[in-house]
């Protein structure tokens, strides 16, 4: 069965640091892939995604995510980090799953950000 | 177009009582999905539609859970009866396809005392 980790639960970093959240998946082929994101009191609001060509994609708010096969990755960056992105970030991975298709989300990585 | 819609927002009920929850997808979207969220389980799928079919409902807790979609605009998600343990803010979702982006709604809060 496919499965996806974020293998960080909580990251604090300060105001203008650059950020990287990781996200890893067990699945054969290549699945899609996408990041959200999640404010307090809000629904989860989609980032970025992956379904194939260039492996470095661009998506809202300034942030970026590369896919990397070989390590079955699809790690979020963003080169400078607002105060407004502290939220939880999830990591979702949609593939064919036994009989039908399927989209798992992981665990979600806590963002905070110290002024 | 609105975004996905859900009511109510809040619920507060009584253990034992029957809670209905009510999604309104976006308009052309073939796919829907229900999921739970608390602090303990974190985001749970527990049924997703396509064509308004239930495909998957292996995430549904129990037997006293059960979602239906009786149209392309509207699903339903009823718990009866409720219990504490219940208490969890449920999203609704849907995607122009199963495995496509999907976009959430804001969410209902349900508390069960």
């Amino acid at each position: 069965a496919q499965s996806v980790t974020q293998p960080d639960i909580h990251i604090t970093v300060s105001e203008g640091a650059s950020l990287e959240l990781r996200c890893n998946y067990s699945y054969g082929a290549t699945p899609y892939l996408f990041w959200y994101v999640q404010s307090p009191g809000q629904g989860l609001q989609l980032l970025l995604k992956y379904f194939s060509g260039d492996t470095l994609v661009q998506g809202i708010k300034g942030f970026e995510a590369e896919f990397k096969r070989s390590q079955s990755s699809f790690n979020l960056r963003k080169p400078s980090v607002h105060w407004s992105d502290a939220a939880e970030y999830f990591c979702a991975v949609g593939a064919l799953e036994t009989s039908y298709d399927k989209v798992i989300f992981g665990p979600g990585t806590s963002l905070s950000v110290i002024p | 177009d609105a975004g996905v819609i859900q009511s109510p927002r809040h619920e507060v009920t009584e253990m034992g009582q029957e809670v209905t929850l009510r999604c309104k997808p976006i308009s052309g979207h073939n796919s829907l999905f229900w999921y739970r969220q608390t602090m303990m389980r974190g985001l749970e799928l527990l049924i997703y539609f396509n064509n308004n079919v239930p495909i998957d409902d292996s995430g549904m807790p129990e037997d006293r859970f059960s979602a239906k979609m009786p149209n392309a605009s509207f699903s339903t998600l009823k718990i009866q009866p409720s219990e504490p343990r219940d208490s969890a803010v449920y999203f609704c979702a849907s995607s122009p396809g199963v495995l496509l982006e999907q976009y959430f709604g804001p969410g209902t809060r349900l508390t069960v005392t």
